[in-house]
C-alpha cells in the first residue's frame, strides 16, 4: 500500500518548545516538500529536497529546519524562532512528471 | 502579476450544472499544470494533470490549457454536492527552479 504518512495528526505545544513533524513515504520518489497552509491561504513552501542528503530553503524557511538522511523520510522541526507556528503542515512528494502527492497533514497548535 | 492566480470565490453552481474554474499564470515557460481538490480540513488531492495545449478529459472533469494566453481551466460536468471543495491550480515554474507554485484556490459550492 503506497503512500505518504504524517504523524501526528494533531500536535499541541507550548510557546518556546521545538517540535518535530514526521513525514514518511514509500512511493520511491526522490523529491519531497514541506508546505504550510493557514486559513484562507494557499500553500507556502517551507523546505524541499530533491535527493537524499540535500535540501533547499523555500519561501518561508525562517524558524524551521529539516534533514534528509533517508529517501523515505523528511522530518520538519519547528523551532522556537518561528514567530507564528500554528498552522496546517503538509508533506508532499513529486514524481518525474512533476505530479505532487500529499500526506494527510499535521495540524500544529502552539499556545 | 501573481505567479498563479485564481478567483477565490465562492463559486455557487446548481447541482447537475457545469462548474467552470479558471487560473492564470505568469511564467510563459511553464510546461506542467495541475488541479487539486481540497476538502475542508483535509490535504489536497490531485485530480487532473495537463501538459499540452487543448483539452484533457477524465470522467466528469475536463482540463483546458492555453499556453499562449497563459490560462488553464477545469470544467466539472454534472456537478454533485460531493464536488463542493476548494480547487487549487498548480503550475511547474521553470523560472523558479522548477518549483510547483499553487494558487490560493477557488471555493466551489454545489447547490442541491
Amino acid at each position: 500500500d503506497g503512500g505518504i504518512t504524517q504523524s501526528p495528526k494533531y500536535l499541541f505545544r507550548k510557546e518556546g518548545q521545538n517540535v518535530t513533524l514526521s513525514c514518511e513515504q514509500n512511493l520511491n520518489h526522490d523529491a519531497m516538500y514541506w508546505y504550510r497552509q493557514d486559513p484562507g491561504q494557499g500553500l507556502r513552501l517551507i523546505y524541499y529536497s530533491q535527493i537524499v542528503n540535500d535540501f533547499q530553503k523555500g519561501d518561508i524557511a525562517e524558524g524551521y529546519s529539516v534533514s534528509r538522511e533517508k529517501k523515505e523520510s523528511f522530518p520538519l522541526t519547528v523551532t522556537s524562532a518561528q514567530k507564528n507556528p500554528t498552522a496546517f503542515y503538509l508533506c508532499a512528494t513529486k514524481d518525474p512528471l512533476y505530479e505532487q502527492y500529499f500526506g494527510p497533514g499535521t495540524r500544529l497548535t502552539v499556545t | 502579476q501573481k505567479e498563479v492566480e485564481q478567483n477565490s470565490g465562492p463559486l455557487s453552481v446548481p447541482e447537475g450544472a457545469i462548474a467552470s474554474l479558471n487560473c492564470t499564470y505568469s511564467d510563459r515557460g511553464s510546461q506542467s499544470f495541475f488541479w487539486y481538490r481540497q476538502y475542508s480540513g483535509k490535504s489536497p488531492e490531485l485530480i487532473m494533470s495537463i501538459y499540452s495545449n487543448g483539452d484533457k478529459e477524465d470522467g466528469r472533469f475536463t482540463a483546458q490549457l492555453n499556453k499562449a494566453s497563459q490560462y488553464v481551466s477545469l470544467l466539472i460536468r454534472d456537478s454533485q454536492p460531493s464536488d463542493s471543495a476548494t480547487y487549487l491550480c498548480a503550475v511547474n515554474m521553470r523560472n523558479r527552479d522548477d518549483k510547483i507554485i499553487f494558487g490560493k484556490g477557488t471555493r466551489l459550492h454545489i447547490l442541491p
